[in-house]
C-alpha cells in the first residue's frame, strides 16, 4: 500500500517567492495533519483537517500561511511569500482515526530553505 | 498549552543492554499518549497508541507503559540491537482533541 506521498521531498528558494506543499493522504483516511519540524521548536502541528474540513489552525503561524484540501486525496501548504525563518523540515500525515485509537503515518516530509 | 518532555535527551548503549526512557506530561484533561520511533533520514512510524491508565503494550522487544495519574509513560527496549538506533518520540492528545504535542526526542544510539 501507498503511504503518505508528499511533494516535492526538497525546496529551494529565494525569499519572498510563493511554496507549495502538496500532499495525498493514505486512502480513507479521515484526518490529516501538516507538522513543522525545526531544531529549535520540534515536531509542531500547524493544521488539522478531518474529512477535508479544516479543524484547528492554531499552530499557523501568520498569514503567510495557508492550507487547503480540496477533497479527500489532496492536500496543500502554501506559504506567500516565504521567509528564511520558514526554513524547516514540512510533515503531511493522516490518520484513520482520532487521535485517541489512530496512530499518525507520517510522509517522508518536505525539507524546505528559504534563502 | 501541553508540555511533553522526554528524558534523558540522548543515550548511548552498548548492544545487548536493556534501557529505557522517561515520556512526563501534564496529567490534566489526558486524551492519548502515543510513541513514535523515528530513524535518520526517514519518517517517524508508531510504537504504540495508549489510552488508559496502567495501559502496557509490547511489540518485539519494545513495551510500554502508561500512568495518567501522575503523567509519565515509559518506554523499555530489552536487549538493544544497532538497528534500534532512532530518535523516539511521545505525543499527547488533550483536551485540545486531535492535536497532538510532541516531546522533544530522545535519541537512542546502539554500539554493536
Amino acid at each position: 500500500d501507498a503511504g503518505v506521498i508528499q511533494s516535492p521531498r526538497h525546496e529551494v528558494t529565494e525569499m519572498g517567492q510563493e511554496v507549495t506543499l502538496r500532499c495525498k493522504p493514505i486512502s480513507g483516511h479521515d484526518y490529516l495533519f501538516w507538522y513543522r519540524q525545526t531544531m529549535m521548536r520540534g515536531l509542531e502541528l500547524l493544521i488539522y483537517f478531518n474529512n477535508n474540513v479544516p479543524i484547528d489552525d492554531s499552530g499557523m503561524p501568520e498569514d503567510r500561511f495557508s492550507a487547503k484540501m480540496p477533497n479527500a486525496s489532496f492536500s496543500t501548504l502554501k506559504i506567500q511569500p516565504s521567509e528564511p525563518r520558514d526554513s524547516a523540515v514540512y510533515f503531511c500525515a493522516s490518520s484513520l482515526a482520532g487521535v485517541d485509537t489512530g496512530e499518525l503515518f507520517f510522509g517522508e516530509g518536505s525539507r524546505l530553505t528559504v534563502l | 498549552i501541553l508540555n511533553v518532555e522526554q528524558s534523558p535527551q540522548s543515550l548511548h548503549v552498548q548492544e545487548g543492554d536493556s534501557t529505557n526512557f522517561t515520556c512526563s506530561f501534564p496529567s490534566s484533561n489526558f486524551y492519548a499518549l502515543h510513541w513514535y520511533r523515528w530513524e535518520t533520514a526517514k519518517s517517524p512510524e508508531a510504537l504504540f497508541v495508549m489510552t488508559l491508565n496502567g495501559d502496557e503494550k509490547k511489540k518485539g522487544r519494545i513495551s510500554a507503559t502508561l500512568n495518567t495519574k501522575e503523567g509519565y509513560s515509559y518506554l523499555y527496549i530489552k536487549g538493544s540491537q544497532p538497528e534500534d538506533s532512532a530518535t523516539y518520540l511521545c505525543a499527547q492528545g488533550g483536551e485540545y482533541g486531535n492535536k497532538l504535542v510532541f516531546g522533544a526526542g530522545t535519541i537512542l544510539r546502539v554500539k554493536s
